[in-house]
């Protein structure tokens, strides 16, 4: 069964540091394109991060030099290190699946239950 | 960055009845557009992709249609299940993939 497990949110003090992770079943991370998508309460989703089977990796302006997205290939397991957490980095965060057909479209096909990060002081 | 923009923001209709929801971006994505469904505290969920194409599984009311900047997304006859928010997302010009606002389909 293909599925995305998220763990690791929490309640954090801004200025203060968290690591989400998200475990994946029935694909491979090292062949995949995988993202990370926050959505703030009462919003749109927001693209934070994505990292490419190649290992290349892509950041919103907003957690630029903030968030580190990486795998463990043997694990599975997608990661998002966030440092200098603001209370504007509170959402509910996604990973999902970047899916490519036809070398043409793409979209985030399969997505994971979410985790909550709260920053707060 | 492309800026999607969604409406309305709530549409209210009826049971059985079409919605047509919009989408525009602030610049042309050809046809690279999706569209997703969300049902409280649940993830999003992929409808529609290349702004017409379902996605695997999805029911044949859901149509999307357009190009460029404006795109729309229909449902042919609602049922009490597709009573939700949707969201359109565009990935022609990455990154950012972005996602617009949202329109909120309600019970009429």
């Amino acid at each position: 069964e293909v599925q995305l497990v998220e763990s690791g949110g929490g309640l954090v003090q801004p200025g203060g540091s968290l690591k989400l992770s998200c475990a994946v079943s029935g694909f491979s991370v090292s062949n995949n394109y995988i993202t990370w998508v926050r959505q703030a309460p009462g919003k749109g989703p927001e693209w934070v991060s994505v990292i490419y089977a190649g290992g290349t990796t892509y950041y919103a302006d907003s957690v630029k030099g903030r968030f580190t997205i990486s795998t463990d290939n043997s694990k599975n397991t997608l990661y998002l290190q966030m440092n200098s957490l603001r209370v504007e980095d509170t959402a509910v965060y996604y990973c999902a699946r970047l899916n490519n057909w036809n070398d043409e479209d793409e979209a985030f096909d399969i997505w994971g239950q979410g985790t909550m990060v709260t920053v707060s002081s | 960055e492309r800026v999607m923009t969604q409406s309305p923001a709530t549409l209210s209709v009826s049971p059985g009845e079409r919605a047509t929801l919009s989408c525009r971006a602030s610049q042309s994505v050809s046809s690279n557009l999706a569209w997703y469904q969300q049902k409280p505290g649940q993830a999003p969920r992929l409808l529609i992709y290349g702004a017409s194409t379902r996605a695997t599984g999805i029911p044949a009311r859901f149509n999307g249609s357009g190009s460029g900047t404006e795109f729309t997304l229909t449902i042919s006859s609602l049922q009490p299940e597709d009573f939700a928010v949707y969201y359109c997302q565009q990935y022609n010009n990455w990154p950012p993939w972005t996602f617009g606002q949202g329109t909120k389909v309600e019970i009429k």
